[in-house]
């Protein structure tokens, strides 16, 4: 079983404000790692897909990168928004045949006008 | 608009009661995946197949679980006999390759009494 672990659990911050939460798995085998956005009462939607260490991706005002020699992934929302209110989720894809893919727990974000 | 469809799309069960879920994937996509949604695991992956083949199903109860894909436009997960324990939402996903951006259909919510 990989341990893929999120940072913080959850998160409540005031419009306007930035925030990144963290991803962290192990640094070994590494093949991919999504960022996913799940919204309640709704399905993940797909954020990025990184493959490469130190890639950078950006959508609107959400970006990420990766270390995958260090193993983590950073998520940055730049001024937040109530609607960037989700739980944000990070999956971790060893090469096939080492073992299968996993899910971090996520992280709660609440953002309050 | 493509998109992942998931029947039903709740279902109310009793104990020792069997339960198949359906789920119809992105034409094209050759990949397909299903999920359990819990409180206390996150989301948890149960199996997943490439072109039709279960390539991982270690996540899954063995002895009453089971996850097939009759064919490309198809994939179901019946559980027999259901517990209350299974309740939980039920999330099936497809993609163009295992490592490839998951779209995820609306869940299956069940409940077993």
């Amino acid at each position: 079983i990989l341990n893929v672990e999120q940072s913080p659990q959850s998160l409540h911050v005031q419009e306007g404000d930035s925030t990144n939460f963290t991803c962290s798995f192990p640094s070994s085998n590494f093949y991919a790692l999504h960022w996913y956005r799940w919204e309640t009462a709704k399905s993940p939607e797909a954020l990025f897909v990184m493959t490469l260490n130190g890639d950078e991706k950006k959508k609107g005002r959400i970006s990420a990168t990766l270390n995958t020699k260090e193993g983590y992934s950073y998520l940055y929302i730049k001024g937040s928004q109530p609607e960037d209110s989700a739980t944000y989720l990070c999956a971790f894809y060893p090469p096939i045949g080492y073992s299968t893919l996993t899910f971090g727990k996520g992280t709660m974000l609440l953002v309050s006008p | 608009d493509a998109r992942v469809t998931q029947t039903p799309r709740h279902k109310v069960t009793e104990m020792g009661q069997e339960v198949t879920m359906r789920c119809q994937p992105i034409l094209g996509h050759n990949t397909v995946f299903w999920y359990r949604q819990t409180m206390m695991q996150g989301l948890e992956l149960l199996a997943y197949f490439r072109n039709r083949a279960p390539l991982d199903d270690s996540g899954m109860p063995k002895d009453r679980f089971s996850a097939e894909m009759p064919d490309a436009t198809l994939a179901t997960l019946k559980i027999q006999p259901s517990e209350p324990r299974d309740s939980a939402v039920y999330f099936c996903a497809s993609g163009l390759a295992t490592t490839d951006t998951q779209y995820f259909g609306p869940g299956t919510r069940l409940t077993v009494l």
